[in-house]
């Protein structure tokens, strides 16, 4: 099946510092990326829509400037957590959507590992 | 607004039936989904429903009425590899999907 990985699966940082994670889709075109925040118990955030060639869209709440997306090829979109504090710490997920998969009408998500930050 | 509703938690002994409902308050609807969440990793697509009715897939079904705004995941013979978040997440009029907190099934031996 389609596969989506996502790089690193754990991160450990400093307050201030910035952090990049990675989300590729291995054997499929994702013109739409998507990237969530969870929190321990709590359930899935989508924080923005990464679309190939063109700017992210921001849920609300979301601070563009701090959580830069980039969605500079077909298979890799980028978040990075600039200026990075304590709160931020979370679970961050990417999934993307495969347009042309069997599962098309369903609009199948496939996900991404995850990638655990903690900000120190 | 929109809203999903599911149980936080809920507790079921190895090989027997667990049924997890889900009900959703969207702005139109475009399908309902439900995925599988271990503790700590991604969530991995289970099944959809766009039509009412019962979806059989394997040990898990899921049942749709779109007329009551509900959903249920119906997991049989359950295994302890089955222990994990259950997340119920319907596509609104703009397929946009709006996620439900998930349910923490806990499997006793």
């Amino acid at each position: 099946g389609a596969v989506v990985s996502q790089h690193p699966s754990w991160v450990i940082c400093k307050s201030g510092t910035s952090v990049k994670i990675e989300c590729r889709s291995l054997d499929f075109q994702a013109t739409t990326m998507f990237w969530y925040r969870q929190f321990p118990k709590q359930s899935l955030m989508l924080m923005a829509t990464s679309n190939e060639g063109s700017k992210a869209t921001y849920e609300q709440g979301v601070e563009k400037d701090k959580f830069l997306i980039n969605h500079a090829s077909l298979t890799l979109s980028t978040l990075t957590v600039t200026s990075a504090h304590p709160e931020d710490s979370s679970f961050y997920i990417c999934s993307a959507l495969n347009p042309v998969s069997g599962r098309e009408d369903t609009g199948e998500l496939f996900f991404g590992e995850g990638s655990r930050l903690t900000v120190l | 607004g929109q809203n999903i509703d599911q149980p936080t938690e809920m507790t079921a002994t190895e090989g027997a039936i667990v049924q997890i409902n889900c009900t959703y308050q969207t702005s139109g609807f475009n399908g309902l989904f439900w995925y599988q969440q271990h503790a700590g990793e991604a969530p991995t697509f289970l099944s959809y429903n766009v039509l009412d009715g019962l979806e059989e897939k394997g040990r898990f079904s899921s049942f749709l009425s779109r007329s009551k705004g509900y959903s249920y995941l119906l997991l049989k013979e359950l295994q302890m590899k089955d222990s994990a978040s259950y997340l119920c997440a319907a596509k609104d009029s703009n397929y946009q999907l709006i996620w439900g907190a998930g349910t923490k099934l806990i499997i006793k031996p």
